[in-house]
């Protein structure tokens, strides 16, 4: 049982916007900034968002994210195929480990 | 633009020992930690540990303290991660990942090594 909660399943149309939330507590999220990483099937995962709300470079705009107290939230506009994924949080803990979220898997209907 | 290469698959018993390698290029390696992260089959992400090249020491998870051993090598820009005392929970894809803050072992993780599949396995 992961320390940061997601939800297991989400699901969109193309087009769709769909959020994925991400719930921790002080000593993690409240203290610490979140990153959110995509895994495509079969693949390593790839950083998606940085430090809460900050796009690496190459990432589309349609993918956001933000933070609010102990809980963060991942946002996908105009939702497409190629955007079926796990998606999974991170934050550092006050005692310098890193807490993953369990994931959330994606499905574009 | 940093690459991350990791050593092949492995197959290993029961009560082993596995060493998985991690071979940096293309960027500075000494001031970027290297994490490792493992993932179980069909399962989450799992943080193991980390370490920056240049200060040389470790940081690990509690849940595998005393059984990882995670060093890097700066004149060869490789990192290493050891795991001891191997049982068949242990199957899983390990993947390194550098540090997105020079000097800091917090942050990001940006870019990932292609994974390591490592089956303990009698």
């Amino acid at each position: 049982q992961s320390v940061l909660t997601q939800p297991p399943s989400a699901s969109g149309t193309p087009g769709q916007r769909v959020t994925i939330s991400c719930s921790g507590s002080s000593s993690n999220i409240g203290s610490n900034t979140v990153n959110w990483y995509q895994q495509l099937p079969g693949t390593a995962p790839k950083l998606l968002i940085y430090s809460n709300n900050q796009r690496p470079s190459g990432v589309p705009d349609r993918f956001s994210g933000s933070k609010s107290g102990t809980s963060a939230s991942l946002a996908i506009s105009g939702l497409q195929s190629e955007d079926e994924a796990d998606y999974y949080c991170a934050a550092w803990d006050d005692s310098l480990n890193v807490l993953f979220g369990g994931g959330t898997k994606l499905t574009v209907l | 633009q940093v690459q991350l290469v990791q050593s092949g698959a492995e197959v290993k018993k029961p009560g082993s020992s596995v060493k998985v390698s991690c071979k940096a290029s293309g960027g500075t390696f000494s001031s970027y930690a290297i994490s490792w992260v493992r993932q179980a089959p069909g399962q989450g992400l799992e943080w193991m540990g980390g370490i920056i090249p240049i200060f040389g020491t470790a940081n690990y998870a509690q849940k595998f303290q005393g059984r990882v051993t995670i060093t890097a090598d700066e004149s060869t820009s490789t990192a290493y991660m050891e795991l001891s005392s191997l049982r068949s929970e242990d199957t899983a894809v390990y993947y390194c990942a550098r540090g997105g803050i020079a000097a800091r072992l917090v942050g990001w993780f940006d870019p990932w090594g292609q994974g390591t599949l490592v089956t303990v396995s009698s």
